[in-house]
């Protein structure tokens, strides 16, 4: 089956700081990549879309300058967090889609839990 | 705008016993999956159901779909303590393909 790893698995990081996540399909080209944020006892909730070679789409609330997204081949995909702040403490999961425009099962990514100290 | 309602969102239950997840979606949709969540972990994919009357049973879980309804169940057969964890069902939005997700159910089975 399509599988899909995360890096790192869990990071501490100091305020201010930038983490970068990436998020890899390891054995189909993913079209489309999704980033979600998911809080304790909340569901998932979608940050950005991206497709390979262009610009993410980002959700309305989510700052595409705070949280940079770069899809720059069909199997990567990182998440930048910058300057970190502890409200950005979350856990983050992405999913790829191997369909154009995410058409098609995303099959997600073990998750990164991020805490911001 | 295509809402996604789950319920219930808590749910404690006997090991041995039955019960059912209810997702209901406001507008018409592809796909319908459920996955299930550990604490602390990402998604599990449990189905993918596609058109109505779809059924699906894997082990003791079995989801079916009923698009006219716009309604899709999850039901525990004889549960057993193992199926404890949050259920999560997702709703692919047409005019964008993303997912559209419910609150989710946290799903307790006490031996």
């Amino acid at each position: 089956g399509a599988v899909v790893s995360q890096h790192p698995s869990w990071v501490i990081c100091k305020s201010g700081t930038s983490v970068k996540i990436e998020c890899r399909s390891l054995d189909f080209q993913a079209t489309t990549m999704f980033w979600y944020r998911q809080f304790p006892k909340q569901s998932l909730m979608l940050m950005a879309t991206s497709n390979e070679g262009s610009k993410a789409t980002y959700e309305q609330g989510v700052e595409k300058d705070k949280f940079l997204i770069n899809h720059a081949s069909l199997t990567l995909s990182t998440l930048t967090v910058t300057s970190a702040h502890p409200e950005d403490s979350s856990f983050y999961i992405c999913s790829a889609s191997g369909e154009a425009g995410g058409l098609g099962e995303q099959y997600f990514g073990p998750g990164t839990r991020l805490t911001v100290t | 705008e295509l809402k996604v309602e789950q319920n219930p969102l808590f749910l404690s239950m006997q090991e041995g016993k039955n019960y059912t997840i209810y997702c209901n979606y406001s507008t018409t949709s592809d796909r319908l999956y459920w996955y299930r969540q550990d604490p602390g972990k990402s998604l599990e994919s449990l189905f993918v159901l596609l058109s109505n009357g779809a059924v699906k049973q894997e082990g003791r879980l079995m989801a079916s779909l009923d698009t006219k309804a716009r309604l899709s169940t999850l039901h525990i057969t004889a549960a057993v303590h193992d199926l404890s964890a949050t259920y999560f069902c997702a709703v692919d939005n047409r005019s964008n393909y993303q997912l559209i997700w419910g609150a989710g159910t946290k799903l307790i089975i006490k031996p």
